[in-house]
This record gives structure tokens, C-alpha cells and sequence, in this order.
């Protein structure tokens, strides 16, 4: 069974701040990960997945095989980065179902 | 260009009774999946369409819930005898092929079974 574990619930930090949010996984196989940001009043949409390798609104994510983790930082946050954030997992080249962590609430403070 | 749109936004049905939800996937995405999202949970999977099929509906939780695409278009989930553990917020996605493509969602229905 797959499972995407987010330990906290809620982070609140200062604007400026470095963020990390934190995410661990269990699945047998080989997995995609990937992160989901919702904001207030709008749509779950797609923040970041490991194979792109991007930085997305100053956010990154490292796929850590070793440590099934896929966290995910911003060095300097800012308020517009208050969002629920959803970590996720879908088998490669299955059909691409999500499981989703519980989700974690940013808060940043001015 | 449009979104996924789901239908209605908000229903409120009373217990035993019988609901549909409508999503509205992006044109030309053949995948489509349907989630639940119980408060203070993440979205939970119920199945998946590729094209007017279901592939998988591994997530449905019991018989009293059913899903159609009967055009490999929009689809309908239909949900029986309500109950007050139904209630939910019900999120739809489409994708482009549903193999490694971005899911991109809609705002979902808001379903109040008292």
C-alpha cells in the first residue's frame, strides 16, 4: 500500500523566513512525487513534481529515495505563499491516481 | 480557456436521498478522476475513466456510489441512500492522457448530507 505522511499541520512563519515543509512516503515501487498548493478561495492546483526538477515560485523539492522524503523549501517566504500545501504520490506509469498527504497550512506573517 | 468545471457548487440533501454531481473535464482530456476530500484530510482517490471506461474504481467506497462517462466527455457521480458520513467536498481532474500528464482540478461540490 502507498502511503504520503505530512507530520505537521500547520507552520507559521515570518515573512522572510526559510520554509521547509516536510514530507515522507511509502510505496514498494518507484514513485512520482509531487507537491499541490491550494490558495485561499481557489483551486488545487500543481506546484512542483520531482521529475521536472524545477523551481517553481522559488520553491524546490529533492526526491531523498533513501530517506522516502520529498520536502519541500523556499529559502525566503513570502505572504503570498500562505496556502494549504499537499504533498503527493502516483506510481510511474500507472495511471497516474494521486495519493495525497493530510496537508499542511503555511501561514506567513508580515 | 476553461477549466474543469464541476456542478453544482454546493448541495444540501437530507439523509437517504439520492444526489448526482457533474464534472465538465477539459476539452480533449481523455482521463478523468474523481477524489473526496473529508475535512482536515487530503483528497482521497475514487476512480478513474480513460475515455468512456473506468479503469479504476478501487477508491469507491461501498455500491451506494457509481460514476459514468458515458461519452468520455463529462461525467456523473452518482451517490445512493446518502448518509451523513457522505458528506464531503468531492473534487474532479482531468488529464491529458492520465499517463504522467498534469491533473489539473476543478473547485469541486460541497456535498451537506443532514
Amino acid at each position: 500500500a502507498q502511503r504520503v505522511t505530512q507530520p505537521e499541520k500547520l507552520l507559521s512563519v515570518f515573512k522572510g523566513a526559510p520554509v521547509e515543509l516536510k514530507c515522507n512516503y511509502s510505496y514498494s515501487g518507484s514513485p512520482e512525487l509531487f507537491w499541490y498548493v491550494q490558495y485561499s478561495r481557489q483551486r488545487l492546483q500543481l506546484l512542483l513534481r520531482h521529475i521536472s526538477r524545477e523551481s517553481i515560485k522559488g520553491f524546490t523539492a529533492d526526491l531523498n529515495k533513501g530517506e522516502t522524503s520529498f520536502h519541500l523549501k523556499k529559502p525566503f517566504a513570502q505572504e503570498e505563499d500562505s496556502a494549504m500545501y499537499y504533498c503527493a504520490l502516483s506510481p510511474t506509469g500507472a495511471n497516474s491516481k494521486l495519493t495525497f498527504g493530510k496537508g499542511i497550512t503555511l501561514s506567513v506573517r508580515p | 480557456g476553461a477549466g474543469v468545471s464541476q456542478t453544482p457548487s454546493n448541495k444540501v440533501t437530507e439523509k437517504g436521498k439520492y444526489v448526482e454531481l457533474r464534472c465538465d473535464p477539459i476539452s480533449g482530456h481523455t482521463a478523468l478522476y474523481w477524489y473526496r476530500q473529508s475535512l482536515g484530510q487530503g483528497p482521497e482517490f475514487l476512480i478513474y475513466f480513460q475515455g468512456t471506461g473506468a479503469a479504476d474504481d478501487s477508491g469507491l467506497p461501498n455500491d451506494r456510489f457509481f460514476a459514468v462517462r458515458p461519452e468520455g466527455s463529462v461525467s456523473t457521480l452518482k451517490i445512493q441512500r446518502t448518509e451523513r458520513g457522505d458528506s464531503a467536498v468531492y473534487l474532479c481532474a482531468s488529464s491529458l492522457t492520465g499517463q504522467g500528464t498534469e491533473a489539473f482540478f476543478g473547485q469541486g461540490t460541497r456535498l451537506t448530507v443532514v
